[in-house]
């Protein structure tokens, strides 16, 4: 059974970096596309990118040059790192495998963005 | 990008009844290879969010037949028959045709 779990720091202070790990049981990051999605208080969602089998990427405009995502391969793991935070990237941060449909889902982690 | 519009934002029902949540895209979702990227996903409370239906109306492994999806272009649907307790949650909607993916605004499936 493929399982995911995020993790990484729950208090992020502006204008720092948000890094997460996603580590990836039951299942080799080699094959399908690996994403991240954010949820917002308030309940919306956005889509932030993923990386693909190959190690491409394709991130959301709208995090113009503030996203990088990347993998560890030998320890089955993607990683997210958001630059140049503000409060308005408090958030719970879930990854995702994407194989037309993205399923499953971590558990997701929360995220403040606060002084 | 495109928008996704999904009504009603909050959806009260009673056990046994039926519920329909709809979804509009600013622009159609035929991808270029002739498949539609629409997605549904329901978001129990606690939980993180579970893939229901792809690609317009195939329903995932595991997902009882009460739940149905249809619609083509930029209208989509997804019903639910026979409410029961764990159908409870969030509902959206998600586009993965047209790059970046977006998602509906949610609705609440709530007990009447």
């Amino acid at each position: 059974e493929v399982q995911l779990q995020e993790s990484g720091p729950g208090l992020v202070k502006p204008s720092q970096s948000l890094s997460l790990t996603c580590s990836v049981t039951g299942y080799s990051i080699t094959s399908n596309y690996w994403g991240w999605i954010r949820k917002f208080p308030g309940n919306k969602m956005e889509w932030m990118g993923y990386i693909s089998y190959s190690g491409s990427t394709s991130y959301n405009p709208s995090l113009k040059s503030r996203i990088s995502i990347t993998r560890d391969t030998s320890k089955n793991q993607f990683f997210l790192q958001l630059n140049s935070v503000t409060t308005e990237d408090t958030a719970t941060y879930y990854c995702a495998r994407e194989r037309g449909g993205m399923t499953p889902w971590g558990q997701g982690v929360m995220v403040t963005v606060s002084s | 990008d495109v928008v996704m519009t999904q009504t009603p934002v909050s959806l009260p029902v009673s056990l046994g009844g039926q519920a329909s949540i709809s979804c509009r895209s600013s622009q159609s979702l035929v991808h270029s290879n002739g498949n539609t990227y629409l997605h549904w996903y329901l978001q129990k409370p606690g939980q993180s969010p579970q893939l229901l239906i792809y690609r317009v109306s195939n329903r995932f492994s595991g997902v009882p037949d009460r739940f149905s999806g249809s619609g083509s272009g930029t209208d989509f649907t997804l019903k639910i028959s026979r409410v029961e307790p764990e159908d409870l949650g969030d509902y959206y909607c998600l586009q993965s045709t047209h790059f970046p993916w977006t998602f509906g605004g949610g609705t609440k499936l709530e007990l009447k």
